[in-house]
């Protein structure tokens, strides 16, 4: 089975600030990787997929990149309201899916 | 407009099965792609994707919990049932169903959820 992680596991950054998550997989997963968004007491949203591409409607200010077992997720000029808990998403060919652990984001 | 929406017991004693059904509406399990996934989240804790069936009948598990699921379709209902056998304390969590499609295979439409607790 495929393994996931997160870096960091919790960040506490300043509006306007940019942050960074890496996600890891133990194997190959050429760029199959999503990203999601979840608020206290809501239902995760899809940001990225497959990697890089940005889900229609997603604000600019949320990218990804990376390809094989690393992946990068990244929030230019961090809002106020990107507070919450980000996690990436793998999938295989079979397919079936793997969550990472999470990273929570914290606005000072 | 693609909803979808949860719904089975609230409390379930440890060793029993566990039965939930998702009725979903803005899409048909009879179009080619689609498909309804099944994640949960324990309080507090990380999202956990449990199952997935597709318009074909493709069925997928977790492999860690395989031997305890089953996903089924009644694709006139537009409902999709999951059972889990022998729970136990440590499934006790928000389960969720999500739409996906085997062309973009993400999780783009949530169901909000139903709260299993699972204790004597």
């Amino acid at each position: 089975d495929i393994q996931i992680s997160q870096s960091p596991s919790s960040l506490s950054a300043s509006v306007g600030d940019r942050v960074s998550i890496t996600c890891r997989t133990s194997h190959d997963s050429n760029n199959y990787v999503n990203w999601y968004q979840q608020k206290p007491g809501k239902v995760p949203k899809l940001l990225i997929y497959d990697a890089s591409n940005l889900e229609t409607g997603v604000p600019s200010r949320f990218s990804g990149s990376g390809s094989g077992t690393e992946f990068t997720f990244i929030i230019t000029n961090l809002q106020a309201e990107d507070g919450g808990i980000y996690y990436c998403q793998q999938y295989d060919n079979v397919p079936t899916f793997t969550f990472g652990p999470g990273t929570k984001v914290e606005i000072k | 407009q693609i909803t979808l929406r949860e719904s089975g017991p609230t409390l379930v004693k440890p060793t029993q099965t566990l039965t939930l059904t998702c009725t979903f509406s803005g899409f048909s399990l009879s179009t080619y792609g689609e498909g309804v996934a099944w994640i949960r989240q324990p309080p507090g804790k990380a999202l956990e994707w449990l199952a997935i069936v597709y318009w074909d009948d493709d069925k997928r598990y977790n492999s860690s919990l395989k031997t305890r699921l089953s996903i089924t379709k009644d694709t006139p209902k537009n409902q999709v049932v999951l059972t889990m056998t022998n729970m136990d304390p440590l499934d006790t969590a928000t389960y969720h169903c999500v739409h996906s499609h085997i062309l973009k295979i993400v999780f783009d439409i949530w169901g909000q959820g139903t709260k299993i607790t699972v204790s004597s």
